[in-house]
């Protein structure tokens, strides 16, 4: 099973500051392999990347992914007031396909 | 506009079966471009897989659930189920039915049903 960790587990930022996940593997794994998702509290979680560069529907491109093997990163250029919220990357490469334990980008 | 919709018990006895149904509206369960999923969430932790299905029966499921867990389609009610059987507290989360893409990816998710696991 490949797990992944995200870090850090909270950031806290000002609305216009850019802000850097990180998703790292257990094994490697190909980055088209990989998405990312956003979930406010109260609500499912929503898709916002998936592959190597895919944004969802209606996903502003402040939002962009990079990294190769077991290191993978979501960027967001300029946080947005609605960009706060958790954020989970999950691997569908192989099977059972998991997901991080989330960081939590709140306002500071 | 693609909804899903979880059903079923909120509270499940220790030892007892789950049993949810995802209502799927504004598209069709039986699409050759879909499979179906079930991921889950515990109060305040992260997300698990529990197992996608085909409308066919094509079934796959989290091998740490897979001597529990069943999921079965209704292609005539345009819904599909998941079963978890002999349920302890760590069973306890938010149950969510997902739309799984070719791709793998969750586009769509149910609002999510909390199912709590307690005598």
């Amino acid at each position: 099973e490949i797990v992944l960790t995200q870090s850090p587990g909270t950031l806290s930022l000002s609305p216009g500051e850019r802000v850097t996940l990180s998703c790292r593997a257990s094994q490697t794994f190909s980055s088209k392999y990989l998405a990312w998702y956003q979930q406010k509290p109260g609500q499912a979680p929503s898709l916002i990347i998936y592959g190597a560069s895919g944004r969802a529907t209606g996903i502003p491109d402040r939002f962009s992914v990079s990294g190769s093997g077991t290191d993978f990163t979501l960027t967001i250029s300029r946080l947005e007031p609605e960009d706060f919220a958790v954020y989970y990357c999950q691997q569908f490469g192989s099977s059972p396909r998991t997901f991080g334990q989330g960081t939590k980008v709140e306002i500071k | 506009q693609l909804q899903l919709q979880e059903s079923g018990p909120g509270l499940v006895k220790p030892s007892e079966t789950l049993s949810l149904t995802c209502s799927v509206s504004g598209g069709s369960i039986t699409s050759a471009y879909y499979y179906w999923g079930w991921i889950r969430q515990p109060p305040g932790k992260g997300l698990d897989w529990i197992g996608d299905m085909f409308y066919s029966g094509i079934t796959y499921y989290n091998p740490s659930l897979k001597s529990r867990v069943s999921m079965a389609v209704d292609t005539s009610n345009n819904q599909f189920s998941l079963k978890l059987t002999s349920v302890t507290a760590a069973d306890t989360a938010v149950y969510y039915c997902a739309r799984r893409t070719s791709g793998s990816t969750y586009d769509y998710w149910g609002q999510g049903t909390l199912v709590t696991v307690s005598s």
